[in-house]
């Protein structure tokens, strides 16, 4: 079992619509991070977490740390939203792990 | 512009052949990382650094070598490829590892036929 598991694996949406991408996890952790990983293959750093909640935008971003989930929320969604978010904890060993995205689309 | 640089962006080569990565940040940043990331895999990590000549290994260090001589600079060294290491290599920085912002490179695409 991966020690981060995002769900859903692929997701489809129109445009306008609210979109939540999910993160659970299972050790201890520092902080975590929700990544964009462009078609074009770039990672661009979204949110850092370590409690609560975060806004950016029409990006929204919480954490349950007793229940070990994170979830990314994107409102009034658009095509260039199209991207695959990364989850990923920072771990108290200095390491990263990372779950393996959702590829979102978003039709116009 | 705060940025990490990557060179090559793209290379292609055969078994054996040994080849450097090199990976540069501007940001003055303490922490550097090299990541592969492959099909239904994910990104993982290889090699860390949290400073000039400290580095630590990650979760798939065989077949790489890293060294960090100076802060800006954090080569990755596959002394002889082999084709698993065909992948999506990506290097990252931040100014330290648990509360800061990770900064990543463009990526790499080694194809070792």
């Amino acid at each position: 079992k991966n020690e981060v598991e995002q769900s859903p694996q692929n997701l489809t949406a129109q445009e306008g619509e609210f979109i939540t991408i999910n993160c659970s996890y299972s050790v201890g952790i520092s902080a975590l991070h929700w990544l964009q990983q462009h078609p074009g293959g770039g990672i661009v750093s979204l949110f850092m977490l370590s409690s609560g909640k975060k806004k950016h935008g029409r990006l929204i971003a919480t954490i349950n740390i007793q229940e070990k989930h994170s979830s990314l929320h994107i409102t009034a969604s658009h095509p260039r939203d199209s991207a695959v978010y990364i989850c990923a904890v920072s771990l108290d060993t200095d390491k990263l792990i990372f779950g393996t995205g959702t590829r979102l689309q978003v039709f116009p | 512009e705060a940025q990490v640089t990557q060179n090559p962006r793209y290379l292609i080569t055969v078994t054996g052949k040994k080849l450097t990565v090199t990976c540069s940040q501007n940001m003055n940043h303490e922490y550097m990382s090299w990541y592969r990331q492959d099909p239904g895999l994910g990104l993982r990590q290889i090699y860390y650094s949290m400073n000039v000549e400290v580095t630590d290994k990650g979760d798939v260090p065989e077949g790489y070598k890293v060294s960090r001589k100076e802060k800006r600079n954090f080569p990755l060294i596959l002394e002889s490829p082999s084709p698993n290491q065909t992948s999506l290599y990506f290097c990252a920085s931040s100014s330290g590892m648990e509360y800061n912002e990770q900064f990543f490179g463009p990526g790499t695409r080694l194809t070792v036929l």
